[in-house]
């Protein structure tokens, strides 16, 4: 039974570029989270999908976008990067009220 | 961003003693979580507590969910090497389909053999 896979694992991209990072669930769950990590911090929310429709939203500015499939598999997408979005990004699956597992993320560089 | 107070920051111990870190919050939480992170991995989730007074083991952890629902702590007890990691906490905000986790800074654990 596959856990909650990530692509790419790593990528490295030079400001003002724009990136999209994929997401798989793990098997039978349908809500998809997606966290930013910066170095030596815990992980900050960026939004959750439900359902294809984004249902909660954290703090981060509209160049944070994403998007679920009807299969609930998910996109992240950042346009306009910028040198502070270098960190490990997480997505975290779930089904209703149970709790999130974490893939291994993407780790994001931007020179 | 928004995130919990978690202490110590970081512990070194000698293999066999126990250990203890907690983390407290302004707000309420109707759920928290204790997640372990290894180099280059995603959080694993060690241990969920749903109810205010709670206090759930998973082997030799020991989680409790506080009173006041703004405070949570984890035990490792009879410490091993590989208890090696970084530690944290996640309070919950919301339900089901619509939740977001809000997180402490972390504990790095040492352990020494």
């Amino acid at each position: 039974d596959a856990g909650v896979t990530q692509s790419p694992t790593h990528l490295i991209k030079t400001r003002g570029q724009q990136v999209t990072l994929r997401c798989s669930p793990k098997s039978g769950h349908d809500t998809v989270s997606w966290y930013q990590q910066a170095l030596g911090q815990g992980p900050q929310f960026i939004f959750q999908y439900y359902e294809e429709e984004e249902r909660q939203r954290g703090n981060f500015p509209d160049r944070f976008s994403g998007h679920q499939f009807p299969n609930y598999s998910s996109e992240l997408n950042v346009n306009a990067l910028l040198l502070g979005d270098s960190a490990l990004y997480l997505c975290a699956s779930s089904l209703r009220s149970q709790p999130q597992h974490f893939g291994d993320g993407t780790r994001l560089s931007i020179l | 961003g928004q995130q919990l107070n978690q202490s110590p920051q970081s512990m070194f111990i000698q293999e066999g003693e126990d250990v203890s870190m907690n983390c407290t919050s302004s707000s309420i939480f109707n759920t928290w979580l204790w997640y372990k992170q290894d180099p280059g991995e995603g959080p694993v989730l060690l241990i969920a507590l749903y109810k205010a007074g709670e206090l759930t083991s998973n082997g030799r952890l020991t989680a409790q969910f506080g009173i006041t629902r703004k405070d949570s702590f984890l035990n490792i007890s009879a410490s091993i090497p590989s208890d090696v990691g970084i530690y944290f906490c996640a309070g919950q905000l919301g339900a089901g389909n619509n939740r977001k986790l809000i997180w402490g800074l972390g504990t790095s654990l040492a352990v020494n053999p």
